[in-house]
Parts: C-alpha cells; structure tokens; sequence
C-alpha cells in the first residue's frame, strides 16, 4: 500500500524536552510539508521540502526544525523554544512543481501533549 | 491569513444532498479551489478541486461561480460517514511550490 505513515500516534513529553515526529512516504513524492493543527482550527504550514537537502520555513517555523536527508523521510523537531507545542501534528506529501493536479496526500497525524 | 470563509457548522439529513458553501473573494486567476474533509484526530483526505468550471467526481461535485469568488461543495446522497469537518483551500502557486491556505472549515453534521 502506498501512504504516508507518521508515528507515534501519541506523544507525551515533558517541558523543556525536545521530541522529534516520524514522517515516511512511499508515494515517490519529492515535496513533503509539516503542518500543525489547534483545537477547531485550520492547518498552518510549518516546515516544507521540495527536494532532498533542501527545505524551507513556513508561515510558523520558530521553535521547530526538520531534515530531508532521504526522499522518503521528513522528520521534524519541536525544541524546548517552541512557547506552546501542544497540537495535532500533519505530514503531507505531493507532487514536486505547479502541477494541475497538485494535491497534498496526509498521515494520520501525532497527537503531542507536553506536560 | 485565510482566503476563505465557511460557516462554522451544518447539518443535514441522511440521503439527503449536503451543500457547503465557501466563500473566496480574494482569489486570483490562477489559484485553485480545493476540497478536504477531516474526521476527528485523523488526517485530511482529499475530495476535489477545480479552478474554473465545475467538476464532479465520486464523491462530489464542485460548482464555482462564474466570478470565482465563491464555491459549493456538493455531496449527493449524505451518510452518517460523511460527518467531518470539511476545508474549502485556496492553492497559491508560489515560486515551484504549492501553497495550501486551510481555514477553519465547516463541521458536517449528517443525522438519521
């Protein structure tokens, strides 16, 4: 099955820790995204990466950080900076390029509740 | 900043059609409306997108209007499976990348 895996489903930490979220894609994808998602709100971009080695901030970077050594991984990190890190987590993969059909396939998201 | 606006919640009737409404005022020319729907603590799935004329697929139909600054989803025979919070997204070609603007969205409540 292709898809988009993300674990662990559920992560607890403890303030002041720094957690690092599995993203993997077997789409044969050359963009992936990191997302995060509030309670009754939409999703606000992250981290994304359109090639291996390469990655750019989104609209809320400061206190994450990612890597893109391999095509099919995208792990991000949520340092001790982040003021607020408790959210769902979503990682997104698609397509490189302004392509027509250019949708985004999700992971099941991480849950991470910082205690 | 979100381009679009949705009404915060819906209901409807099952077997009965579910229309959402989104509105997209500012959009430009070549930006492309899009649909997803989450079910709670799951990931978003795709259901459809469009940039001009309407388009229809197995799960629903999209109607954008002629001026483009407003969209309806259509689901044609409602179930209890399609409660989910559905996204109308704005994708903003940027440089070699695809920009996704997620507003709040619409909760879809489908009762029997």
């Amino acid at each position: 099955d292709g898809g988009i895996t993300q674990s662990p489903k559920y992560l607890f930490r403890k303030e002041g820790q720094n957690v690092t979220l599995s993203c993997e894609q077997n789409l044969n994808h050359d963009a992936m995204y990191w997302y995060r998602q509030d309670p009754g709100q939409g999703l606000r971009l992250i981290y994304y990466s359109q090639i291996v080695n390469d990655f750019q901030k989104g609209d809320i970077a400061e206190g994450y950080s990612v890597s893109r050594e391999k095509k099919e991984s995208f792990p991000l990190t949520v340092t001790s900076a982040q003021k607020n890190p408790t959210a769902f987590y979503l990682c997104a993969s698609s397509s490189r390029g302004l392509r027509t059909d250019g949708e985004q396939f999700f992971g099941p998201g991480t849950r991470l509740t910082v205690l | 900043d979100a381009k679009t606006t949705q009404p915060t919640s819906m209901d409807c009737a099952e077997g009965r059609a579910a229309n959402l409404p989104c509105n997209h005022s500012t959009i430009s020319g070549n930006e492309y409306v899009y649909w997803y729907r989450q079910i709670h603590s799951q990931g978003p799935q795709y259901i459809i997108h469009g940039l001009k004329n309407n388009e229809t697929n197995e799960m629903a139909s999209l109607i954008i209007t002629e001026d483009r600054k407003s969209s309806t989803l259509i689901l044609p025979h409602a179930t209890l499976r399609d409660t989910a919070v559905y996204y109308c997204i704005v994708r903003v070609a940027l440089y070699n990348f695809n920009k996704f603007y997620f507003g709040s969205g619409t909760k879809l409540n489908v009762k029997p």
